[in-house]
């Protein structure tokens, strides 16, 4: 157990819609990281956050949002889905900004 | 700028068989260098990092060397289990990069007994 919990486990939505991935950092980490991989196991890189305030970008689509709030949780919106936005999402979190621990993720199914 | 890559998959291996993965890597600065490990299911989890050259980081049998000479951090185990079966993601971290973390695609490893 890394101490890095994400909700919902399993999101099923429908094209068009808007979902909101949930992500609790570990106990005193102020760096949290958001990850898509896909289905072909690559692992990409979104955003970045550090005590609220956005670090570092990836390649996070313009329908993508994320924000992290001051008791550190993060939350990423993803709107307008489409069925390319199939996924496995992971957050992480740091305390060093060196070695992360990621959360189970949360498995996105678009319909 | 900063990359990682790693040898495609998947390798297929007999148990007790001897394991390398390579993982070359390009940074501008010093980076630290990292093994993570994707069992089915479940999110990544680190498996052994070094921070500078010719460190070696070690973890549950499984070695790997930093070698700035050649930017390579190649994982080795020499015995490998059934239970060993999982994708391997060698990453670095380069601090004058703002602390992002670069990910190579992933290797998967199928043991069989």
């Amino acid at each position: 157990d890394s101490g890095v919990t994400q909700t919902p486990k399993h999101l099923i939505t429908a094209t068009g819609q808007r979902v909101t991935l949930r992500c609790s950092p570990r106990s005193g980490d102020l760096s949290v990281y958001w990850y898509q991989q896909s289905l072909d196991q690559g692992l990409q890189f979104l955003i970045q956050y550090y005590n609220g305030e956005e670090r570092a970008k990836g390649n996070i689509l313009e329908r993508f949002s994320a924000q992290q709030f001051p008791d550190l949780h993060s939350e990423l919106n993803l709107s307008s889905l489409e069925l390319g936005d199939s996924a496995l999402y992971f957050c992480a979190s740091s305390s060093d900004g060196d070695t992360q621990y990621f959360g189970p993720g949360t498995r996105l199914t678009v319909l | 700028g900063n990359s990682v890559t790693q040898m495609e998959g998947p390798v297929t291996l007999s148990e007790e068989a001897f394991l390398t993965i390579n993982c070359t890597y390009t940074a501008t600065g010093y980076p630290s260098l990292f093994w993570y490990v994707q069992y089915p299911g479940e999110g990544l989890q680190l498996l052994l990092k070094a921070t500078k050259a010719d460190d070696k980081g070690s973890n549950k049998g499984f070695e790997a060397t930093y070698r700035k000479e050649t930017t390579s951090f190649h994982l080795e185990k020499g015995s490998v289990q059934v239970s060993d079966s999982a994708v391997y993601f060698c990453a670095l971290s380069d601090r004058t990069g703002g602390f992002k973390t670069i990910f190579g695609a992933g290797t998967r490893l199928f043991v069989k007994a």
